[in-house]
């Protein structure tokens, strides 16, 4: 069992490029998550989806976005990469969503630099 | 609005030593679920524990322990007999019913020292 799949593990990326994370799950789970963690600050949500065609934004949205057109993928679009971007980023998922105390089975992380 | 607050960023102890990590959380709902998650030096976060806000048993896993205490809302996490494999970054959560966002608190990071 593969888990929660990311790629790339480490990119970089000039100011204004483009590029898109993958993210894919294999043990059908409903919810999926798109986390960023900077350095002393824990992680923040960026977007979460519900299920196959939902998601909606979570805390900080702006410069991202994302589709899930299957259950297994939640890929996250950064367009025109800003510094501000530079972070690792976490996928996660779980089958019934956080809000029911369901536990988040994590990726092992996108690390991303925009220079 | 929910926060969390690990007021300790970084713990230096030596092996064999306990530590005690602190999470303290706000939040206006009555239901609500709390976390733990590791995350050791090679970056994944795994899961070690989960709480509702009904439940304020506390909970004893081999060297871990976790104290939950509605009166001061903090959920806080022992170690006893620390090993250097316990070194990593440790997350407190909280999330609310019907609510998606899991707020993480800032982290601490915990180094065993052989």
């Amino acid at each position: 069992n593969a888990g929660v799949t990311q790629t790339p593990k480490f990119r970089i990326l000039k100011i204004g490029q483009s590029m898109t994370l993958q993210c894919t799950q294999d043990m059908n789970h409903n919810y999926m998550y798109w986390y960023r963690q900077d350095p002393g600050m824990g992680l923040k949500l960026i977007y979460y989806s519900v299920g196959a065609g939902i998601t909606d934004k979570g805390e900080v949205p702006n410069g991202y976005n994302v589709s899930r057109s299957t259950t297994e993928d939640f890929p996250l679009r950064l367009e025109l990469a800003a510094p501000s971007q530079t972070s690792v980023y976490f996928c996660a998922s779980s089958y019934a969503g956080v809000s029911g105390a369901n536990v988040l089975t994590f990726g092992a992380g996108s690390r991303l630099t925009v220079l | 609005a929910q926060k969390v607050t690990q007021a300790q960023t970084e713990i230096s102890v030596v092996e064999k030593e306990d530590v005690t990590l602190d999470c303290v959380y706000e939040t206006r709902d009555t239901t609500y679920y709390l976390f733990w998650y590791k995350q050791p030096p090679s970056g994944e976060l795994v899961f070690l524990i989960r709480r509702n806000s009904f439940d304020e048993q506390n909970e004893i896993s081999g060297r871990y322990s976790w104290n939950f205490q509605k009166s001061t809302s903090s959920f806080n996490f022992t170690i006893t007999a620390s090993q250097v494999v316990d070194s990593a970054v440790y997350f407190c959560a909280l999330s609310n019913f019907g609510n998606e966002k899991l707020t993480f608190g800032t982290g601490t990071r915990l180094t065993i020292i052989p």
